[in-house]
């Protein structure tokens, strides 16, 4: 069947250094991969989302680059903040059964 | 526009007790989900309604989860009898129709079965 894997945290950065969280899929057909985030005490939001190979998908300076040759879906953040600390979600998407599958997430700390 | 709305936020029972969580899904939207979320896990997908109807029910435990969508619009989810093992964060989503792959995400109801 289909499954993300993600890479396990807890990521521990300082403020303005890089983020990069590595996401790989296991899937049959053309998935759309997104990124959700989980702030907090709050429930998940999207972050970004690619629907076809080599789409990037980009919001609040994190990126993406859906790569169907190496099935992967890597974020990225160039300088992050504090308010970046979080637990991001990797999922894909299959229009048949209207299923999300995420992977297990992986929570990031952002320090002064 | 309000989001998805969820209560209670937190619950504490004892094994063997039941529980429900109610959701109240963005309005309009006609399709909405049901997930568990274990500590330290990605949410896992419970069931799906589209209307009033069940789309997609396979990962739903039926021997003591049942879940209703009365009116095509607020949903139920129920556990009798709880176990252990069903501590969680039940998170209800919603989507719209035409486009199938958005949805979105109430706060969750925290459980604790002790």
């Amino acid at each position: 069947g289909d499954s993300v894997t993600q890479m396990e945290g807890p990521v521990t950065l300082s403020e303005e250094a890089f983020l990069t969280i590595n996401c790989t899929y296991t899937a049959t057909g053309y998935p759309s991969l997104f990124w959700y985030v989980q702030y907090p005490g709050e429930g998940l939001q999207l972050l970004l989302k690619a629907t076809k190979a080599d789409d990037k998908g980009s919001n609040k300076g994190f990126e993406a680059t859906y790569r169907k040759e190496t099935t992967s879906f890597h974020l990225e953040k160039g300088s992050v903040q504090v308010s970046d600390s979080a637990v991001y979600f990797c999922a894909l998407f299959k229009a048949a059964g209207n299923k999300l599958t995420f992977g297990g997430g992986t929570r990031v700390l952002v320090k002064p | 526009e309000a989001g998805v709305a969820q209560s209670p936020r937190y619950k504490i029972i004892e094994k063997r007790q039941s529980v429900a969580f109610w959701c109240n899904p963005i309005s309009g939207h006609a399709t909405l989900y049901w997930y568990q979320q274990i500590l330290g896990q990605g949410p896992k997908l419970l069931i799906q309604f589209q209307n009033n109807g069940v789309v997609d029910d396979s990962q739903l435990p039926k021997d003591r989860f049942s879940a209703e969508r009365l009116k095509g619009v607020d949903s139920t989810l129920k556990i009798q009898p709880a176990k252990l093992e069903d501590s969680a964060v039940y998170l209800c989503a919603s989507g719209p129709l035409r486009v199938t792959d958005t949805q979105y995400f109430g706060p969750g109801t925290r459980l604790t079965v002790l």
